[in-house]
């Protein structure tokens, strides 16, 4: 089945720092999905990306399908953008979603 | 408009014992989902429903069963509960096959001692 692997697992930052973070995957996708899960466990959608650029105030997304990547921008980060960020695609298997392994990130004031 | 919510929000099972979790949309969605959540991995599909009256197995299926008797509910039975249930499961639903956004519920932390 489709393969998909986020980097870094881990990630650091202090407060105000811009960071990208990277999922690879191994097949084409009709879906791609960005969503982030605060402390409390609960997902929260970024965004629908399958192909292109999309933008919501601080956060962006771009999705190369032609290259099975997509990237997540966080600008000027804030300690509520903590938690783990997933992806996840759908391999046009009627909308089921496999997730990446997730990035972890902490941003500390 | 609530989304998608889940009944309960926690609970604790003895090994042995069933249960079952609700999920329900008021978005209209024909696709709806249950995936679990196991410490520092990522969502897992367990079953699905195209509509009202279907169901599919997902990626880990084995000691659950589904039933979507109404297209605004999604049920979620464990018959048997084991330890390695012990998880934190989530419901989705989304408009249609492989487009759009899935909306995922709060979650349901299961213990199983």
């Amino acid at each position: 089945g489709i393969q998909v692997e986020q980097s870094p697992p881990d990630l650091i930052l202090q407060e105000g720092a811009n960071s990208t973070l990277r999922c690879n995957f191994s097949d084409s996708v009709n879906n791609l999905q960005w969503f982030h899960q605060n402390p409390w466990g609960q997902l929260i959608n970024l965004f629908y990306i399958p192909s292109g650029t999309k933008q919501n105030g601080r956060l962006s997304a771009t999705t190369v399908a032609t290259e099975r990547y997509s990237l997540l921008y966080i600008s000027s980060s804030q300690t509520t953008d903590s938690g783990v960020y997933f992806c996840a695609v759908d391999h046009n298997q009627g909308g089921k979603l496999i997730f990446g392994q997730g990035t972890e990130l902490s941003v500390k004031p | 408009n609530a989304g998608v919510t889940q009944t309960p929000k926690f609970r604790v099972l003895k090994t042995g014992q069933s249960m079952t979790l609700l999920c329900a949309q008021d978005m209209n969605h024909e696709y709806m989902y249950w995936y679990r959540q196991d410490p520092g991995m990522g969502l897992r599909l367990i079953h699905y429903s195209v509509g009202e009256g279907t169901t599919a197995k997902g990626e880990v299926p084995d000691g659950y069963n589904v039933s979507r008797l109404k297209k605004q509910n999604f049920l979620l039975g464990l018959e048997s509960a084991a330890p390695s249930q012990t998880s934190v499961y989530f419901c989705a639903s989304s408009y249609g096959f492989g487009s759009g956004t899935q909306y995922f519920g709060p979650g349901t932390r299961l213990l199983v001692l």
